[in-house]
């Protein structure tokens, strides 16, 4: 498998606050790396496709970079409602992996 | 609007085979460029994809699991089916169903995502 390591697991920030959220694979994934957002009791949204690609309807403070294996996520302004917990994907391998989560809670 | 629905016993006793349906409504399973996916996420912990299938029948399992793990597909139905032998308490989870959306690159864009998700039901390992 391909193991997805992100950082940190949990974070306390203010709304308005700017928020970079990492993710790490085990073997290079190219661009093949996905970005989710749950809330409790919900199931996850996709937000970030291909690393960098904003899925349909996420707003633009939400933003993607990376390659290879080293990727980020972030949220230019913290708003309310962004406070949930985050999940990156690998879509590179047959084999889908997830990375273990980073917990975004309110300072 | 596509719309997944996970239905099946909410309480499985250790030992025995945990059995879900996934009910796709709002368009076909049969779509090309779509594997349909298992996820589960036990209580407080994160997600865990299990494995997916085309709606010809080709499966992708998560290999530690693979010798406990089928997943089936139903076209007449729209539906897809997981099954889970030998269950144990660790295999208390909400089991998510989810659109597995692979096979599509435009340029160097990957469109290889889970898109559309059910909203998870409870399964609950105990005697």
């Amino acid at each position: 498998d391909i193991q997805m390591t992100q950082s940190p697991s949990s974070l306390s920030a203010s709304v308005g606050d700017r928020v970079t959220i990492t993710c790490r694979a085990s073997h290079n994934i190219n661009n093949y790396l996905n970005w989710y957002q749950q809330k409790p009791g919900k199931a996850p949204k996709l937000l970030i496709y291909a690393a960098s690609s904003l899925h349909t309807g996420v707003p633009s403070r939400f933003s993607g970079s990376g390659s290879g294996t080293d990727f980020t996520l972030t949220i230019s302004s913290l708003q309310p409602e962004d406070f949930a917990t985050y999940y990156c994907q690998q879509s590179y391998s047959n084999l889908w992996t997830f990375g273990q989560g980073t917990k975004l809670e309110i300072k | 609007q596509l719309q997944l629905q996970e239905s099946g016993p909410g309480l499985v006793k250790p030992s025995e085979t945990l059995s879900l349906t996934c009910t796709v409504s709002g368009g076909s399973i049969s779509s090309s460029n779509y594997y349909w996916g298992w996820i589960r996420q036990p209580p407080g912990k994160g997600l865990e994809w299990l494995g997916s299938i085309y709606y010809s029948g080709n499966t992708f399992y998560k290999p530690s699991l693979k010798s406990r793990v089928t997943i089936s597909v139903d076209t007449s139905k729209n539906q897809f089916s997981l099954k889970l032998s030998s269950v144990t308490a660790a295999d208390t989870a909400v089991y998510y169903c989810a659109r597995d959306a692979r096979g599509i690159v435009v340029m160097t864009t990957p469109y290889y995502y889970f898109d559309y998700w059910g909203q998870g039901t409870l399964v609950t390992v105990s005697s």
